[in-house]
């Protein structure tokens, strides 16, 4: 089975530039998740989505941040315009919802360097 | 002020020996919790999880202890393998409310294992 696949693995811009991020979750999962990671820390939700609608996007701030999920699968995340606190790594992960059992499954990520 | 927290930054073991990593949280509706591991540019990779009702799960060389009242969890790794070195984080979530299925991180503690 194959897991999470993003796209790209990695990526440098000068601030101001724009930059998207995409992801492809595993087969047969209905709920996508974007975090970021800081350096040292841990995930941190960005949103969250079931199917093709965006169910908790509390922590995406969206003066620069997008998201969309066409047609439930494929996901992207934008950032215009970036800026330097944005440089993170961008995980993307996804989970079949099982009544009780929240396993996520995570891609390896996008690392982002804003200079 | 963080929900999940994992206190120690780094622990080095010998190989052969017994790996414990602590996890605390302060929110009383966590009811499931989980344990990841992450390599250098990787994604983090579920190792093991715990749901409230219980407070022992094991798979193999990984036991997971929760203890409600005291709002600690530890992940247990017996016998320590140099290919167990990586960094580990614990995350939790609630069954109920607008963050359910939502994981809270901790800051993750790496672990170094030595031959």
């Amino acid at each position: 089975e194959a897991g999470v696949v993003q796209s790209p693995r990695y990526k440098i811009i000068e601030k101001k530039q724009p930059v998207a991020f995409w992801c492809n979750p595993i087969s047969g999962h209905n709920t996508l998740y974007w975090y970021l990671q800081n350096l040292g820390q841990g995930p941190e939700l960005l949103i969250r989505y079931e199917n093709e609608e965006a169910v908790d996007d509390s922590q995406l701030p969206k003066d620069r941040f997008s998201a969309e999920r066409l047609k439930g699968v494929d996901s992207t995340l934008k950032i215009q315009p970036a800026e330097l606190g944005d440089s993170a790594v961008y995980l993307c992960a996804s989970s079949l919802y099982s009544g009780g059992s929240y396993e996520q499954y995570f891609g390896p990520g996008t690392r982002l360097t804003v200079t | 002020d963080q929900q999940v927290k994992q206190n120690s930054p780094s622990l080095s073991v010998q190989e052969g020996r017994i790996s414990i990593l602590n996890c605390d949280y302060t929110n009383s509706m966590f009811d499931y919790f989980l344990w990841y591991k992450k390599y250098p540019a990787e994604g983090p990779t579920f190792l093991i999880s715990i749901s409230s009702i219980k407070d022992k799960n094991e798979d193999g060389r990984f036991t997971v202890f929760l203890n409600k009242s005291a709002k600690h969890l530890s992940l247990h790794i017996v016998p320590s393998q140099p290919g167990d070195s990586a960094v580990y984080f614990c995350a939790a979530s609630a069954k109920y409310g607008g963050s359910q299925g939502n994981l809270i991180f901790g800051k993750g503690t790496k672990l170094s294992v030595k031959p």
